[in-house]
């Protein structure tokens, strides 16, 4: 299963585009790209999957480049409130149909104002 | 919709001791994840379970084992638990078919002292 690489912590500024870096430079075939926000005192919360190229829903971007070795998470716009610890989850589907899941480090992004 | 919870909040075991924790899957959800999260760490996959049998499992020993329940709830046991055990531990559900959008409760907070 992949390790995963990212960044300890960021600064940015409200209203920037945040860009987040994993790397996971063994990534298997059947394995998929998720990633998370916690805030203190809380369980992870679901942000965006994907699986190659570029994935886009309400709240951020995923992009995958060809070779899927590494994944860069997108918040545009970010505010006060998006202060939290970012994690990328390598999930893969074994060919027996049981699930592993790792982990990275996170990333402490903090937003000032 | 409800959301995953979890029970107990917090809890103070002696090393050697037994523990159960007890995680409720948000309404829909088929397949139960749990994860120890040390402090400061990302979060580690013990196991996973779908249809009431263990579905893939991470580094983690037999002491820590678990049951799916027909409702879909689920619980994890620790046996023998060891200082190292203190961490928080989340629960999170998904949908067959969509394991890496997982949904997590708060958790519950161990202290082995």
């Amino acid at each position: 299963l992949a390790k995963t690489t990212q960044p300890i912590s960021m600064d940015s500024y409200e209203g920037q585009e945040v860009n987040i870096t994993c790397s996971h430079n063994n990534i298997a075939t059947n394995d998929y790209i998720t990633w998370y926000q916690q805030f203190p005192s809380q369980g992870p919360r679901f942000i965006i999957q994907g699986y190659k190229t570029k994935v886009t829903n309400e709240v951020a971007s995923l992009f995958i480049p060809a070779d899927r070795k590494s994944s860069t998470l997108s918040l545009p716009r970010v505010s006060l409130s998006d202060t939290a610890v970012y994690y990328c989850l390598v999930g893969e589907a074994l060919t027996s149909g049981t699930y592993k899941y790792i982990f990275g480090t996170g990333t402490r992004l903090k937003v000032l104002a | 919709e409800t959301g995953v919870t979890q029970s107990p909040t917090h809890l103070i075991k002696t090393r050697g001791q037994q523990v159960t924790l007890r995680c409720s899957s948000q309404s829909g959800h088929n397949t139960v994840s749990w994860y120890q999260q040390a402090l400061g760490q990302g979060p580690q996959f013990i196991f996973q379970y779908y249809r009431e049998e263990e579905n893939g499992r991470g580094n983690f020993p037999p002491r820590f084992s678990g049951l799916q329940f027909p409702n879909y709830s689920s619980e994890l046991n620790v046996n023998a638990l060891e200082l190292d055990d203190s961490a928080l531990y989340l629960c999170a559900s998904s949908l067959k078919g969509r394991e890496f959008e997982q949904y997590f409760g708060p958790g519950t907070r161990l202290t082995v002292t």
